[in-house]
């Protein structure tokens, strides 16, 4: 089964530096690879997806994330932190099983936190 | 429009009590997921429906048993309420089961089992 590993439970930048999330992925077939993000007491909302096309992601809010196979590794990243930006982060990746459903699975999350 | 609606937002009842958490897309979405996020903030896969076909996570206690009335509805009934089933559960969906589609995400529903 595919699965994904997040490093750092909790990430602390001040605002306007860079914000560095890291994900790798295991998988043994190219991954479908997602970055969504949680804001207190709210639902999970999609910054971005790989889906094999080009390696470089731009989503939402200025965050973009590059898939390096050779690393297995699906990292976010932000030029500039802005206050916003603090919240629950979650890397994830789908698995499609032997019925042909599709399950995301995440990762454990890396709780965003902005100096002013 | 909310794309994604869960009611209630919170829940607070007493063990042994049977309690349901309604989802409503109005995305015209093909599948419908449930998840349990814990205290830990861990996100877990609890049932995945699809064209009347249910997935269910074998790890799943038969306690919960989801509901489809129409594709874009799929409840969760809970029977028996157990401590440990305070969670927060989201629902989600997406336009089909393939793995490259994107899942959008309920608000979520706090239940707290007391």
């Amino acid at each position: 089964a595919q699965s994904v590993t997040q490093l750092g439970s909790h990430v602390s930048v001040s605002e306007g530096a860079l914000v560095l999330l890291r994900c790798n992925y295991s998988s043994s077939v190219p991954p479908y690879l997602f970055w969504y993000v949680q804001y207190p007491n709210q639902g999970l909302q999609l910054l971005l997806k790989y889906t094999s096309a080009a390696t470089l992601v731009k989503g939402i809010n200025g965050f973009e994330a590059e898939f390096k196979k050779s690393e297995t590794s699906f990292h976010l990243t932000k030029p500039s932190a802005h206050m916003s930006d603090a919240a629950e982060y979650f890397c994830a990746v789908s698995d499609l099983d032997q019925t042909g459903a599709n399950n995301l699975f995440f990762g454990t999350g890396t709780r965003l936190t902005v100096i002013p | 429009d909310t794309a994604v609606s869960q009611t209630p937002k919170y829940l607070v009842t007493q063990m042994g009590n049977d309690k349901s958490i309604k989802c409503e897309q109005n995305l015209g979405h093909d599948t419908m997921y449930w998840y349990k996020q814990d205290s830990k903030k861990f996100l877990k896969i609890m049932f995945s429906y699809n064209n009347k076909e249910l997935i269910i996570n074998e790890t799943v206690p038969n306690r919960f048993s989801p509901k489809s009335p129409d594709k874009a509805h799929l409840n969760l009934h809970i029977n028996s309420l157990e401590l440990g089933d305070s969670a927060v559960y989201f629902c989600a969906s997406s336009q089909g089961g393939q793995g490259s589609y994107e899942q959008y995400f309920g608000p979520g529903t706090r239940l707290t089992v007391t």
